[in-house]
């Protein structure tokens, strides 16, 4: 089976830094995924992990420790837009894509 | 580019009804995906497809069917509907998995808003 877990709120200040924690435990893991969901809209893409090690794209970053089932998604400049829920995603062998529960992110002035 | 397209946006059903939650994606992705959505809550996989003619349960099968005729299309078909089917639904999309980097993303489409009363 699959299933992640993961903080359900976090906040911080502008121009901070946050790290939002995801662990896993899949059979068959391949990779892990983030998604960024505002409001009323649907989820977008962010990153994807299938090494261990760190993924920078911009302010965001994600890491991957699969000895740990373990990764995390490092947000930097934090600004107001970046208040939203963030998810991690893990899939199978099969091509069975599960997320977890989400984390609000508050981002305050 | 359209990408993924679901309708209807937003439908109202009454308990015992049926509908089908249409999908489609011009992207010529192999996989393709059915989420719904409690509020405040995370994504939860209906049910997924590898290819045409391939379709298989995700987490919370019950009370749904689907059907992969073809590349482009994936509609959900709700029989009986039932107040705990009240929900926003996500049709999805990606090329592939396990070839890593933009492969692995998803394409969602907007959403489909359904209340079940």
């Amino acid at each position: 089976g699959q299933s992640l877990e993961q903080p359900s709120e976090v906040t911080a200040v502008e121009g901070a830094i946050v790290q939002i924690n995801c662990t896993y435990q899949t059979s068959g893991f391949y990779g892990l995924s983030w998604y960024q969901q505002h409001d009323g809209g649907a989820p977008t893409f962010l990153s994807y992990n299938a090494l261990d090690g760190l993924e920078e794209t911009g302010r965001f970053s994600s890491f991957l420790s699969r000895s740990d089932s373990y990764g995390y998604l490092l947000l930097q400049e934090l600004q107001m837009k970046d208040s939203a829920s963030y998810f991690c995603a893990d899939a199978d062998q099969g091509g069975k894509l599960i997320f977890g529960q989400g984390t609000e992110l508050s981002v305050k002035p | 580019n359209a990408g993924v397209t679901q309708t209807p946006k937003f439908r109202i059903l009454k308990i015992g009804q049926s509908m089908t939650l249409q999908c489609a994606q011009d992207m010529n992705h192999n996989y393709m995906y059915w989420y719904r959505q409690d509020p405040g809550m995370g994504l939860k996989l209906i049910y997924y497809s590898v290819g045409a003619g391939i379709t298989d349960k995700g987490e919370v099968p019950n009370g749904y069917n689907v059907s992969r005729s073809t590349t482009e299309d994936f509609p959900l078909r709700l029989e009986l509907a039932a107040p705990s089917q009240t929900s926003v639904y996500f049709c999805a999309s990606s090329y592939s998995r396990g070839l890593g980097g933009s492969n692995e993303k998803l394409f969602f489409g907007s959403g489909t808003q359904l209340s079940v009363l």
